[in-house]
């Protein structure tokens, strides 16, 4: 089945605890990126990754790494978390060369995450 | 800057209603609007999509209106059901040129069919 997933689903962690949210997908994808979803907000973008080894800062990067060393993993990385991160986080992938084109993103499940 | 605007942000409507909600976008460089549906605990799924080349697609009870010269786009679910009730967000994004394939969300619509 060709899906995105993600781990943990829930989180919680005191600030400056060091963490990771893993994300990975099978489906081939070139493209992989990181949104946060908060109340009243939508989704804004956090990260993004054109292929492996390429990342680049989206909307709201600030607090927030990301790596891209294999082409269906992108963990992201929280070195020093605050509160200000409590938020749902969702990791999605899209391809850049299928066959037919097409421009659907693919959504993982969430993680819910709490910073305290 | 907000660049998609996504209205109403709740919407109530009885089983077999129409259910309608709307979007309007700044950046003309957008060149694909699809609409997610999310349901609690999950993640957002494409629900349908279009190009700004047509004015209209309909997929089932689910039908996108596009009116490139307005800069608006729409969301129209015909005879709504109780299972349609969910979070619905418009987005946009570039789909061409090397650039990031970033999806801008309007800020999401609850809507809930009673039965």
């Amino acid at each position: 089945e060709a899906q995105v997933t993600q781990n943990p689903r829930y989180l919680i962690t005191v600030t400056g605890k060091k963490l990771t949210v893993t994300c990975s997908q099978n489906m081939n994808h070139e493209y992989m990126s990181w949104y946060r979803q908060d109340p009243g907000l939508g989704l804004r973008q956090i990260y993004y990754s054109m292929n492996v080894e390429v990342t680049d800062k989206g909307d709201v990067p600030e607090g927030y790494k990301v790596s891209r060393k294999e082409k269906r993993n992108f963990p992201l990385i929280l070195e020093s978390p605050s509160p200000n991160q409590t938020s749902l986080y969702f990791c999605a992938s899209r391809s850049l060369f299928s066959v037919p084109r097409t421009a659907e993103q693919y959504f993982g499940p969430g993680t819910r995450l709490t910073v305290t | 800057q907000q660049q998609v605007k996504q209205s109403p942000q709740s919407l109530i409507v009885q089983k077999g209603g129409i259910s309608i909600i709307n979007c309007a976008y700044e950046n003309t460089a957008f060149d694909y609007f699809p609409w997610y549906q999310q349901f609690p605990g999950k993640g957002p799924a494409l629900l349908i999509a279009i190009r700004p080349d047509v004015s209209e697609k309909k997929e089932g009870r689910f039908t996108i209106s596009f009116n490139k010269s307005a800069k608006q786009f729409s969301l129209h679910i015909m005879d709504s059901q109780p299972g349609d009730s969910a979070t619905y967000f418009c987005a946009a994004s570039p789909n061409s040129g090397g650039s990031n394939y970033k999806l801008t969300f309007g800020k999401g619509t609850l809507l809930t069919v009673n039965p």
